[in-house]
Parts: structure tokens; sequence; C-alpha cells
């Protein structure tokens, strides 16, 4: 079974700083990743989607990257906000069948702060 | 364009009561998916729609039970409710062929 794991657990930082999230998956055998926000009691807002076949993506300050081979992607925040202040998800999805889809598995996110 | 939107946002049900959770996917989207999010974890696959078939699913009993219909909206059913089903219940819709999630905000479950 995929295990998703995301460190650090919570981080805190100031405004302006760059910054780094971890993830890392136990399957190699992915066909896509994820990287989604969440407020408090809100639900989830897509930030970035990887497929297998690419090495990062880039929107705006965010950039993920994926190593699909030693099983990690980072996202990095450029010139933090205090409006980025969320806990931030990595989502792994499975292989993709045809007619089946696939199913996520999701990390236990980085809460995030940017004090002011 | 109307995103993913989910009903009702909050609910509140007692021990051994059925609860059904409402979902419209995204304009566009053929596929919707179901995750439970108990506090300070994350999302976990329950099952997925497509055709109006359920065609995978996590690791939850058969005290959960879903239905997609013809316009691609979907009902999540949770029978005999237990203290543990107290969750965020999240919809998610995409593309079947390209699997990426597009989240409704939640329906806030608290069995007591």
């Amino acid at each position: 079974k995929q295990e998703v794991t995301q460190i650090p657990a919570a981080l805190s930082v100031p405004e302006g700083e760059n910054l780094v999230l971890n993830c890392s998956f136990t399957d190699s055998a992915i066909y896509n990743l994820q990287w989604f926000r969440q407020d408090p009691g809100k639900g989830l807002t897509s930030l970035l989607l990887i497929q297998s076949s690419q090495r990062e993506q880039t929107s705006g300050r965010l950039n993920a990257s994926l190593d699909k081979s030693s099983g990690r992607s980072t996202l990095y925040i450029a010139a933090s906000q205090p409006g980025d202040s969320a806990t931030y998800l990595c989502a792994v999805g499975g292989r993709l069948w045809p007619n089946t889809g696939n199913q996520f598995y999701f990390g236990t996110g980085t809460s995030l702060t940017v004090i002011p | 364009d109307a995103g993913v939107t989910q009903s009702p946002t909050h609910l509140i049900k007692t021990r051994g009561q059925q609860v059904t959770l409402r979902c419209s996917p995204k304009s566009g989207h053929d596929t919707v998916s179901w995750y439970q999010q108990a506090l300070g974890q994350g999302p976990q696959f329950i099952f997925q729609y497509y055709e109006e078939e359920e065609r995978q699913r996590g690791n939850f009993p058969d005290r959960f039970s879903g239905h997609q219909f013809p316009n691609y909206s979907s009902e999540l059913n949770v029978n005999a409710l237990l203290l543990g089903d107290s969750a965020l219940y999240l919809c998610a819709s995409s593309w079947m062929n390209t699997g990426e999630l597009f989240f409704g905000e939640g329906s806030r479950l608290t069995v007591l």
C-alpha cells in the first residue's frame, strides 16, 4: 500500500522567506502527484499537478518538483506572505486504469504559518 | 463555472442513525470520488464513481455506500453511524482520463 509522508509537520517562517515543503512516498509506480492547500475547516484547493512523466510544474510563486525514482516531491514557495498560512497536503495518484480511474493517497500535511 | 458543490455543510446525528451527503461535480467532469478526513489527518479514500458504477473502493466497511446519477452528481450514504464516523467528508470530481482532483468545501458530520 502506498504510504505518503510529509516533513515537517509544522513550519513557522517570517514573511518574505523562501521555503520548501517535502513529500515522500513508498511506491514509485505513480500516475501523478498533486499539491493542495487547506484552510482550517475548509475543503482542498488544488495548487499544482505533476504527471509522472514530468519533473516540475510552476504556478506563480509556487514550484513543485517530482523525483519518481527516489519517491520524493518538493513544493517551493518563494517570498512567503501571511496569506500563505494554511496546511499543505501532498497527494499521490496510483495507476490510472481505463474506465476505473485512480485513487489518491494523502500525507497528513504541513501546517505553515507565515509571520508578518 | 461552478466548482464542486456539497450539501449539507454541517450536520449532527446520533449513533445508529443514517446520513446522506450530496455532491455536484465541476462542470465537464464525469468522475466523483469521496474522501473522509478526520481531524488532523489527511483525507482517506472511500470510493470512486464513474458511469454510475463504483469503480474503486478504499478500506471502508459496507456501511458506506454511494450512488452516481446520470447527471454525474453523487451521494454518499452511511448507515448505523458510529462515533468514529465524525469527520469532514470531501467530494472530489475529475475527468476520468486526467485524474486531477478538484474538491468541494466538504460536509462536516458530527456523531453524538
